[in-house]
């Protein structure tokens, strides 16, 4: 079944500092869908990419969905401490099931 | 969006026993998904609830360990059945939204002793 690597495990950052993680898949993707866990909560919804190319940005958050469909990004600008948490990528494999990958741990310095 | 509220938030367990989980959602959906969250890891899918049909299980999970119950539209249950150390866990239930991606349920943390 599909399958997303996500990239880095984790990464400490000085607040101010940017952030990227990045999703990858061997086979093309029909979507990608971005998750954001803060310590102890529950994973929340942030965004789903469809089209190739694709660029979004939600304030200091920007996701990209790559050409051919196969990565994915997500950028922080000039973390706070309020970004703290895992973030995970995820596919809409159809059928309703949705697969995650591994996250990445943001820490944030102050 | 879906308000999602599900119980217990936590509990401690003996081994052998069975805990039961519920979720209930402020509107009629569909299909209700129960995930499981081991410490430090991913999400891994246990089962697609759908209501008035036989949960779907995910390779793995099978129903006699996970049985999932869905009377209705807004609600579902999962019994983590026989319980070990190993199903110590965040276990979370889900809905989907409508413009794609999943709500999830505050979680019930596992701990068997």
């Amino acid at each position: 079944g599909q399958q997303v690597m996500q990239i880095p495990q984790y990464q400490h950052v000085q607040e101010g500092e940017d952030f990227t993680t990045y999703c990858n898949s061997s086979t093309t993707l029909s979507n990608i869908q971005w998750y954001k866990q803060r310590p102890g909560g529950h994973p929340v919804f942030l965004i789903q990419l469809v089209k190739s190319g694709e660029v979004k940005k939600q304030k200091r958050l920007t996701f990209q969905f790559g050409e051919a469909k196969k990565n994915s990004s997500l950028h922080i600008t000039a973390t706070q401490t309020t970004d703290v948490g895992t973030y995970f990528c995820a596919v809409d494999t159809g059928g309703f099931k949705t697969i995650f990958g591994a996250g990445t741990r943001l820490f944030v310095k102050a | 969006s879906a308000v999602i509220s599900q119980k217990p938030s936590r509990d401690i367990c003996q081994r052998g026993t069975s805990l039961t989980i519920q979720c209930q959602v402020d509107s009629q959906v569909t299909m209700m998904f129960w995930y499981r969250q081991q410490p430090g890891q991913s999400l891994t899918l246990i089962a697609t609830a759908n209501q008035g049909s036989e949960a779907t299980y995910e390779s793995g999970f099978v129903i006699d360990k996970f049985p999932i119950s869905r009377p209705n539209l807004t609600f579902s249950t999962l019994t983590v059945s026989n319980m070990s150390p190993e199903d110590s866990s965040i276990y979370l239930c889900s809905v989907g939204q409508g413009n794609g991606g999943l709500f999830f349920g505050s979680g019930t943390q596992l701990s068997v002793l």
